[in-house]
């Protein structure tokens, strides 16, 4: 049971580098998410697709861009690394865009911008 | 706006102690109400859910109920084990937030033996 799928899950980028997350889910979910966690702030929502074929920017869009490539797939692209996108980032997914949804994580890609 | 509230931690107790971390929200209709939990280096994991108040959800002995005179869903449970040591996070859902959830900082459970 693979679930959602994050790669890499160590990354280390010198500012102004580029770099490309990559999600993927094998549950036939139709909505996915991008969220990166930083100590005492819980998660903030960076983008979303609430279905194929739509993306949506969430509450922290700003140096980052999504690309929801088919149903499975939605990679998460940083095109001018700084250090306050130091973090940790989560790639979830959920059945259905609504309330009561539960959200399935992956297991993380922990990011460094030196 | 819809917001989520919940104690500081790190909150640290003996093994078989009772647990309780308190959770409150502002949510401008009526949410849906959650606890993920996130073990060392692992992603977020499901821990329970409430859809409408007064229900009670529940799972590996913990339980949370939706109350809405008092915008809380604390979670509970009688006594804890060392391997209940974790990240749990409280958050809700609604139209109101576009469907997106909205997340406690998250509290840090020690369980010492």
């Amino acid at each position: 049971n693979a679930g959602v799928t994050q790669t890499p899950k160590f990354q280390v980028l010198k500012t102004g580098q580029s770099m490309t997350l990559q999600c993927a889910q094998d549950m036939n979910h139709n909505s996915m998410y991008w969220y990166r966690q930083d100590p005492g702030m819980g998660l903030r929502l960076i983008y979303y697709s609430a279905s194929e074929g739509t993306t949506d920017k969430g509450e922290v869009p700003n140096g980052y861009n999504v690309s929801r490539l088919n149903k499975r797939e939605f990679s998460l692209r940083l095109e001018s690394a700084a250090p306050s996108q130091t973090s940790v980032y989560f790639c979830a997914s959920r059945r259905f865009f609504g309330a009561a949804g539960e959200l399935f994580f992956g297991e993380g890609s922990r990011l460094t911008v030196l | 706006g819809n917001s989520v509230t919940q104690m500081e931690g790190p909150v640290t107790l003996s093994e078989e102690a009772f647990l309780t971390i308190n959770c409150t929200y502002t949510a401008t209709g009526y949410p849906s109400l959650f606890w993920y939990v996130q073990y060392p280096g692992e992603g977020l994991q499901l821990l329970l859910k409430a859809t409408k108040a007064d229900d009670k959800g529940s799972n590996k002995g913990f339980e949370a109920t939706y109350r809405k005179e008092t915008t809380s869903f604390h979670l509970e449970k009688g006594s804890v084990q060392v391997s209940d040591s974790a990240v749990y996070f409280c958050a809700l859902s609604d139209h109101g937030s576009n469907y997106q959830l909205i997340w406690g900082a998250g509290t840090k459970l020690i369980i010492k033996p």
